[in-house]
């Protein structure tokens, strides 16, 4: 089987850095991707991880370890309007996505 | 940008009604997608399809069904509504056979069935 673990909720004080986890177990490994999701939005992708190390956009990096099944994403200068679920996800042999339960997080002023 | 536009917003039908929910993308995807989204379960794969005809279960396909009859417009079929099929559904779409195409969503369908 195939499972995403990710906190179900993280809060921050606007400013700070937040990191979101994501562990995993797959059956074949390709990638790992996350996806952000405000209050009935929809999601919308971030980042995607192949090779184990970090990845930065901007305010947001990602990180992988595929020895350790890992994962986590990163949130510098965190502002309120990063409030939002956050998902891990993926691919799943041929076209399918596999998503984890999401994290909440809240940014507090 | 991608737009993929799910037909309605909210929805509420009746225990046992067939319900139909449209799904519409402007890019010339290949692959489209129905999620389903509940609290704590994050998404759940419905169906998908690579192609135009092509269907493929993906982990909770009981209860549903999908049509593909062109490539830009992807329909979830409910075939028999009930009250666990309560949810908010999202369509995507994604382009190519590159295993790291990331997915465009809809803004979702809530559907409440009575």
């Amino acid at each position: 089987g195939q499972s995403l673990e990710q906190p179900s909720e993280v809060t921050a004080v606007e400013g700070a850095i937040v990191q979101i986890n994501c562990t995993y177990q797959t059956s074949g490994f390709y990638g790992l991707s996350w996806y952000q999701q405000h209050d009935g939005g929809a999601p919308t992708f971030l980042s995607y991880n192949a090779l184990d190390g970090l990845e930065e956009t901007g305010r947001f990096s990602s990180f992988l370890s595929r020895s350790d099944s890992y994962g986590y994403l990163l949130l510098q200068e965190l502002q309120m309007k990063d409030s939002a679920s956050y998902f891990c996800a993926v691919p799943s042999g041929g076209f399918k996505t596999i998503f984890g339960a999401g994290t909440r997080l809240f940014v507090k002023a | 940008d991608v737009k993929v536009t799910q037909s309605s917003r909210y929805l509420v039908k009746r225990t046992g009604e067939k319900v139909f929910l449209e799904c519409v993308q402007d890019m010339d995807h290949e692959n489209m997608f129905w999620y389903r989204q509940d609290p704590g379960l994050g998404l759940r794969l419905i169906y998908f399809s690579y192609d135009v005809k092509m269907k493929e279960k993906g982990d909770i396909p009981e209860g549903y069904s999908v049509s593909r009859e062109k490539k830009e417009r992807f329909s979830l079929i409910l075939e028999s509504a009930s009250t666990n099929q309560t949810s908010m559904y999202l369509c995507a779409s994604s382009f190519g056979q590159g295993i790291n195409s990331p997915l465009h969503f809809g803004n979702g369908t809530r559907l409440t069935v009575t």
